[in-house]
């Protein structure tokens, strides 16, 4: 089955920095994408939800970068700030209903 | 407001003791999850259940089963708790099909078997 490998597993980076989060999947089938990020203590809020068909989605403060070609799916934060602060997690989902998330990365922005 | 609501907000049991935890949600879906949240975050799909259709995980134990009394609750029972049963459990909700198929999450409910 589908497996999604994320990485890094921690990013560390200064308040106004660039992050850069990326999945790979597995399965061509896949065809929906999504960006969930998690604050200490809560569930999971959804960042992005990204079509097959659709390359590059742009956000509040992040852009969103799906390359079928090399099946890789990656979160950019864009100036990011402490509020940034958070563990990430990319899942995908092909023609079933469940998700497969990725490991999860966690990312500290310091001032 | 609409979103997906837990409860409790966190347990602590004992091995053998029977639990139950609660979801509801509010958006109008039709279609409700249990995933559990390990304690290195990994996230897995343990159930995903609608009026037609109860997809079980097969890693999930018989101890774990869904109960769903209308479409918009999903609760999980754990028939004799095990100290491998700790962790988180998220409870999200979606429609079946089609491109609004975005799964929106509650706020999980910790448990922690001693």
């Amino acid at each position: 089955g589908e497996q999604v490998e994320q990485r890094p597993p921690h990013l560390s980076v200064r308040e106004g920095d660039s992050a850069v989060i990326i999945c790979t999947y597995t399965d061509p089938n896949s065809y929906y994408f999504f960006w969930y990020k998690q604050e200490p203590g809560a569930g999971l809020q959804l960042l992005m939800k990204v079509f097959s068909s659709t390359e590059i989605n742009e956000g509040q403060g992040f852009t969103v970068l799906l390359n079928k070609k090399d099946k890789q799916l990656s979160l950019n934060l864009t100036a990011a700030h402490p509020g940034d602060s958070a563990v990430y997690f990319c899942a995908v989902r092909q023609g079933g209903r469940a998700l497969i998330f990725g490991t999860g990365t966690t990312v500290s922005v310091s001032p | 407001e609409t979103a997906v609501f837990q409860t409790p907000n966190y347990h602590v049991t004992q091995v053998g003791n029977e639990v139950s935890f609660n979801c509801k949600q509010t958006l109008g879906h039709d279609t409700m999850y249990w995933y559990k949240q390990d304690s290195k975050k990994l996230l897995k799909i343990m159930f995903s259940y609608n009026n037609k259709q109860l997809i079980v995980n097969e890693t999930v134990p018989r101890r774990f089963s869904p109960q769903s009394s209308d479409k918009a609750h999903l609760n999980l029972r754990i028939k004799s708790v095990e100290p491998e049963d700790s962790a988180v459990y998220l409870c999200a909700s979606s429609y079946w099909g089609g491109n609004q198929d975005t799964q929106y999450f509650g706020p999980g409910t910790r448990l922690l078997v001693l």
